[in-house]
């Protein structure tokens, strides 16, 4: 089992720049959700995604972000453009059904300069 | 706002002692998550609870739920440095369509 797989780990741009982060689900789970974590938020949902289609985009902070998820084995986070204030780790994770255990991938530390 | 409401935000012990820590929601639930975070890690899940149990082991791990206070606790029993980590509990908060409410989390720091 490979877990759940993001790209890049970290990422450094200047601001302006579009940001693209990359995320492979577990097999067979129907559930996608990007988070976002700041020492001053905390965890905060961004969009979930039931069988490739976004359910619930209400935690996107607004249009600059937007996510894709053009089949069952991969999804995109893309910010555009990037302020330094969008610096944080980007979570995605994946569960099999509603509410069971999410399997978290390892993040995207992002920097915005 | 978020679901889930950890408290001590911050618990200091030494190797051996054991670490409680409590989370409090607000809404009715299904069930009640809990995930543990390494430094720079994603969150791993530890032990999920039902609203119909009340109390759930795994290892050394000890869940409770009250879902008349709305609140559940997390003991780590004999605790080891390696329990360091920072701890999360996520509620489904109803029926939101399959979605985890997380809460900000206490940090864990178990001084060997």
């Amino acid at each position: 089992d490979a877990g759940v797989i993001q790209s890049p780990r970290h990422e450094v741009t200047e601001m302006g720049q579009e940001v693209t982060l990359r995320c492979k689900p577990i097999s067979g789970h129907d559930y996608l959700f990007w988070y976002r974590q700041t020492m001053m938020r905390g965890l905060e949902l961004l969009i979930y995604f039931n069988n490739n289609v976004p359910i619930d985009d209400s935690g996107m902070p607004e249009d600059r972000f937007s996510a894709k998820m053009p089949n069952a084995s991969f999804s995109t986070l893309k910010i555009q453009p990037s302020e330094p204030r969008d610096s944080a780790v980007y979570f995605c994770a994946s569960s099999p059904r509603a509410w069971q255990p999410q399997h978290f991938g390892d993040g995207t530390r992002l920097s915005i300069l | 706002s978020q679901q889930g409401e950890e408290d001590p935000q911050a618990l200091s012990i030494q190797e051996g002692e054991n670490a409680t820590m409590n989370c409090s929601y607000k809404t009715s639930i299904n069930n009640l998550q809990w995930y543990r975070q390494n430094s720079g890690r994603g969150l791993v899940h530890l032990i999920l609870i039902r609203s119909n149990e009340r109390e759930k082991h795994s290892g050394r791990l000890r869940v409770t739920l009250d879902t008349s206070k709305k609140s559940s606790s997390l003991l780590i029993t004999a605790s080891r440095a390696a329990d360091t980590a920072s701890y999360f509990c996520a509620t489904d908060a109803g029926n939101q369509g399959g979605k985890l409410i997380f809460g900000q989390g206490t940090e864990l720091s178990v001084k060997p």
